[in-house]
C-alpha cells in the first residue's frame, strides 16, 4: 500500500509566491497533520484535522492554511511565502480516538524560499 | 503544557557499542510514549511505543521502559549496527489533546564500523 504520499518532493520558491503542498493518504485515517522539521527544533505541528470538514491550529500556524474536503486529502497552502518558511514539511495521519495510535508519516517535501 | 526533552546529539558510536538516548517528558495526564526513527531522506517511522507505566516497548533490538516515577522513556540497544545510523525522536500523545503528538528535538546517531 502507498500509505501517505506527498508532492512535490522538493521545491524552490520565490518569496511572495504562493504554493500548495499536497498530501494524500489511502489508509482511511480520520486524523491528519502537517509538521515542519527544522534543525535543532525537531517537528512542530502547523495544522491538524481530526476529521473531514474540520481543521485546527497547531504550534506554528501563522502563514499557513489547510483544508480537509475529504478523508484522503489534506493540502497545506502558503499564501505568500517568506524565507523563514524554508523547511522540510511532513504530512502524517492517524486513527483518531486513542492516544496510543501511532502517526504514519509521508516522505516529506523540502521547500526552499528565496 | 505537554513537552518532551531528549538528549542533545549528535551521538557517534562504534559498531557493537551500547546505546542510550535519554528522554524525559512533562504531561498533564497519562500519556502514551513513542520512539520514532528517521533514516536519511525519509519520513519518520514508529520504532516502539508504550501505553502505560512500566510497559516496555521493544523492536529491532531497541527497548524503552515507561517510567512514570521519573517521567522517562530512555531508548537503549545493547549492540548497535551501522544500519542504526539515523535520527531518533521521542514523542508523547495524551487522550486530552485530540491525539496530537509532542516530539522531542531529535537525536542524531552515527555508527561507525
Amino acid at each position: 500500500t502507498a500509505g501517505i504520499t506527498q508532492a512535490p518532493t522538493s521545491q524552490i520558491l520565490a518569496a511572495g509566491r504562493s504554493m500548495t503542498l499536497r498530501c494524500t493518504q489511502d489508509m482511511r485515517h480520520n486524523a491528519m497533520y502537517w509538521y515542519r522539521q527544522d534543525l535543532g527544533l525537531g517537528l512542530r505541528l502547523i495544522h491538524y484535522s481530526n476529521t473531514a470538514g474540520t481543521t485546527g491550529k497547531g504550534e506554528v500556524p501563522d502563514g499557513y492554511s489547510v483544508s480537509r474536503a475529504n478523508t484522503d486529502d489534506f493540502p497545506l497552502t502558503l499564501a505568500s511565502a517568506v524565507p523563514s518558511q524554508t523547511s522540510v514539511y511532513f504530512c502524517a495521519s492517524s486513527e483518531m480516538g486513542l492516544p496510543y495510535n501511532e502517526q504514519f508519516f509521508g516522505p516529506g517535501t523540502r521547500l526552499t524560499v528565496l | 503544557g505537554d513537552s518532551v526533552t531528549q538528549m542533545e546529539g549528535p551521538v557517534t558510536l562504534s559498531e557493537e557499542a551500547f546505546l542510550t538516548i535519554n528522554c524525559t517528558y512533562t504531561a498533564t495526564g497519562y500519556p502514551s510514549l513513542f520512539w520514532y526513527v528517521q533514516y536519511p531522506g525519509e519520513g519518520l517511522q514508529l520504532l516502539l511505543k508504550a501505553t502505560k507505566a512500566d510497559d516496555k516497548g521493544s523492536n529491532k533490538g531497541f527497548e524503552a521502559t515507561y517510567r512514570k516515577e521519573t517521567t522517562s522513556f530512555h531508548l537503549e540497544k545493547g549492540s548497535v549496527q551501522v544500519s542504526d545510523s539515523a535520527v531518533y525522536f521521542c514523542a508523547l500523545s495524551e487522550d486530552n489533546t485530540g491525539n496530537q503528538f509532542y516530539f522531542g528535538t531529535g537525536t542524531s546517531l552515527t555508527v561507525i564500523p
